[in-house]
């Protein structure tokens, strides 16, 4: 069955602090998508990539780095936490045509920056 | 860049009644316009999607696109209390990466 898993569900992190958050998709995916989500702003994309070793800025990417080491990992780095990066993270994966599967989505990270 | 605007931001409709969500885009090269369904605390779920211009039905659910205007639609029959959601509207250039509108929040009233 697809599936897109994130780790961890929680986070709490100290402000300048290094997070690292981590995505494995096992559907075989090309595309991978990093998005955080808020109240009012629903979900905004951050990073995302094309295949493995390739990253590509979406629409909010300061302060935030992206890596895909892999087809099936795709990880979110903040190198120094701040408080406004307090939010709900979801990563996704997708088929380079949507005609033949819509992006799942993971069930989310909520990571609170104090 | 492309801007997703949805309306209205929220709605109370009683059961069994239709449901009406939309979504405008900017990007008239658009190519893939999808409805998603988030339940509270859980990640999106696709719902329907399409790609050309028209009506395409799925059970209760139907989707209408006009991109002439820069516009496309969810209609929800017989609306159920299990309907009740955050309705979040994504567009993209075929392959590229979803931009999301801001969300719809459903409330079906028993």
């Amino acid at each position: 069955e697809a599936a897109v898993t994130q780790s961890p569900r929680n986070k709490v992190a100290v402000t300048g602090g290094k997070v690292t958050l981590s995505c494995n998709q096992t559907n075989n995916h090309n595309n991978m998508y990093w998005y955080r989500q808020d109240t009012g702003h629903g979900l905004r994309l951050i990073h995302y990539s094309y295949g493995a070793g390739s990253t590509e800025k979406g629409d909010i990417p300061d302060g935030y780095k992206a890596s895909r080491p892999s087809q099936e990992n795709f990880s979110l780095i903040l190198e120094l936490a701040t408080p406004s990066q307090t939010s709900v993270y979801f990563c996704a994966s997708g088929a380079d045509r949507e005609d033949n599967q819509a992006p799942l989505f993971g069930e989310g990270t909520r990571l609170s920056v104090l | 860049q492309q801007k997703v605007q949805q309306s209205p931001e929220s709605l109370i409709v009683p059961e069994g009644a239709m449901t009406s969500l939309n979504c405008t885009f900017s990007d008239s090269a658009s190519q893939y316009f999808a409805w998603y369904r988030q339940h509270s605390g859980k990640a999106p779920k696709a719902l329907m999607s399409i790609f050309s211009n028209g009506e395409k039905e799925e059970g209760r659910f139907t989707i209408h696109l006009n991109k002439a205007s820069l516009h496309f639609s969810l209609h929800i029959r017989d609306s159920q209390p299990s309907d009740s959601a955050l309705y979040l509207c994504a567009v993209s250039q075929g392959g590229r990466a979803l931009i999301f509108g801001t969300g719809t929040t459903v409330s079906v009233s028993p």
